[in-house]
């Protein structure tokens, strides 16, 4: 079953600007993490956020994690083309260690 | 780096056969995993397995078996093929469960 859900499942942005995708789940976490996947290719992971962190940074990137909103973000700055792929995020539960992906949100950004 | 290499990109094989999906990965990782990935239903987990010859069940283990030999290798076996198997596998590892999962390149099966 899935745990996070990506919103917006599709964004299309212009080279150089902000791209956001949200992601909501339902049940504690352990921690959340964020995945890339370029078209027909394997998933890799961006960065992982614990649930005692607010906000975490790798370069362009910007997590942020909401616990009592059940919610983070996804924040990459000056997008580039080079950016357009899939990205997930992924669950781990606090009962089990059980990860969960959701459905993706599809970033393509026009040179 | 760590490397998780799936046997085949594409494969092609006919409702009824018996399907085999190899998965290696080269970090001595105790997990290793299963999923197969459709158009809008994300990664789906369908077995794991924590150990050599230990396995768990995902979320869609029903047409499905596993087998984990050698630490190593996790193959993914379709006993009898069917239509609605038609999907994107994808084999990944890692150190501990909560921790980040390394994923092969993913292997598209299509059953005819």
């Amino acid at each position: 079953s899935q745990q996070g859900e990506e919103d917006p499942q599709a964004l299309s942005i212009q080279e150089g600007e902000n791209a956001t995708m949200n992601c909501s789940y339902k049940t504690s976490i352990n921690n959340l993490q964020w995945y890339r996947q370029n078209s027909g290719r394997g998933l890799v992971h961006l960065i992982l956020i614990r649930s005692n962190e607010r906000e975490k940074h790798s370069g362009r990137l910007r997590v942020t994690l909401d616990t009592s909103k059940k919610s983070s973000s996804l924040l990459i700055t000056a997008s580039r083309a080079a950016d357009t792929a899939s990205y997930f995020c992924a669950t781990v539960s606090y009962n089990n260690n059980d990860m969960r992906f959701g459905a993706g949100t599809r970033l393509t950004v026009k040179p | 780096d760590v490397k998780v290499t799936q046997s085949s990109r594409y494969l092609v094989k006919r409702t009824g056969e018996k399907v085999f999906l190899e998965c290696v990965q080269d970090m001595d990782h105790e997990n290793m995993f299963w999923y197969r990935q459709d158009p809008g239903l994300g990664l789906r987990l369908i077995y794991f397995s924590y150990d050599v010859k230990m396995k768990e069940k995902g979320d869609i283990p029903e047409g499905y078996s596993v087998s984990r030999e050698k630490k190593e290798r996790f193959s993914l076996i379709l006993e009898s093929a069917s239509t609605n198997q038609t999907s994107m596998y994808l084999c990944a590892s890692s150190w501990e469960l909560d921790q980040p999962q390394h994923f092969g390149d993913g292997t598209r099966l299509s059953i005819l």
